[in-house]
């Protein structure tokens, strides 16, 4: 089945860093759409990216992912922190319209000052 | 644009006791809508999905069920509520492009 990895749990920064969360994917399907969710404290889940076209950079309220088919990836990264980015991200894939929307299990960044 | 409506916002239950939370979409007719839930510093997880009135597939039970009795309208309840059931639930519906999932603002449950 399909999978989404996201290999950092928690990534501490610096404000002002360069951030980068990774994601990788499983599937068998050639045209997945992956998308990047940002959760706030005690709030829910919101869009932050979706991208579904390879090699094409998306951006949205400074990040940016290019989704990459060759190396299964849709990293996400932003070139300065602020301290208003720490939030739980979440990585997802979708392979077909009805039915499921696959998660990573999240990675939570904490930017201090 | 669609708007997910849920509630209660939050709730304190005793172990034991029935349980319903309730989420309503508008602006989008014959939705997908699913249930997810969170527990307290734990990842997303998918619960149920549905497609149509009357129709619901459930991916983890977890002692919960189910129902779709309107085609905007998506019940979750359990008749005898555990400890482990605690955490935040969230419903959510796709729209747009690429069936995008957005969620609810989401019913924080509590339970003593």
């Amino acid at each position: 089945g399909d999978s989404v990895t996201q290999t950092e749990g928690l990534v501490t920064l610096t404000e002002g860093l360069p951030v980068m969360l990774n994601c990788t994917y499983q599937t068998i399907y050639s045209n997945p759409f992956l998308f990047w969710y940002v959760q706030h404290l005690n709030e829910s889940p919101r869009l932050l990216l979706k991208s579904f076209t390879d090699n094409k950079r998306t951006e949205h309220q400074g990040f940016h992912a290019t989704l990459h088919k060759s190396s299964s990836s849709f990293h996400l990264q932003k070139s300065s922190a602020q301290l208003s980015d720490s939030a739980l991200y979440y990585c997802a894939l979708r392979t077909q319209v009805v039915g499921q929307l696959t998660f990573g299990r999240g990675t939570r960044l904490q930017v201090y000052a | 644009a669609q708007t997910i409506h849920q509630w209660p916002v939050a709730e304190i239950k005793a172990v034991g006791s029935p349980l319903s939370l309730g989420c309503t979409i508008k602006g989008k007719s014959s939705p997908n809508l699913y249930w997810y839930w969170q527990a307290t510093g734990g990842t997303l997880q998918q619960l149920f999905y549905s497609i149509t009135v009357g129709q619901v597939e459930s991916v983890v039970q977890l002692n919960l069920s189910a129902s779709r009795p309107k085609d905007d309208q998506f019940i979750l309840s359990t008749e005898k509520l555990l400890l482990s059931h605690s955490g935040f639930y969230l419903c959510a519906s796709t729209g747009g492009a690429a069936e995008t999932l957005y969620f609810g603002s989401g019913t924080r449950l509590t339970v003593l």
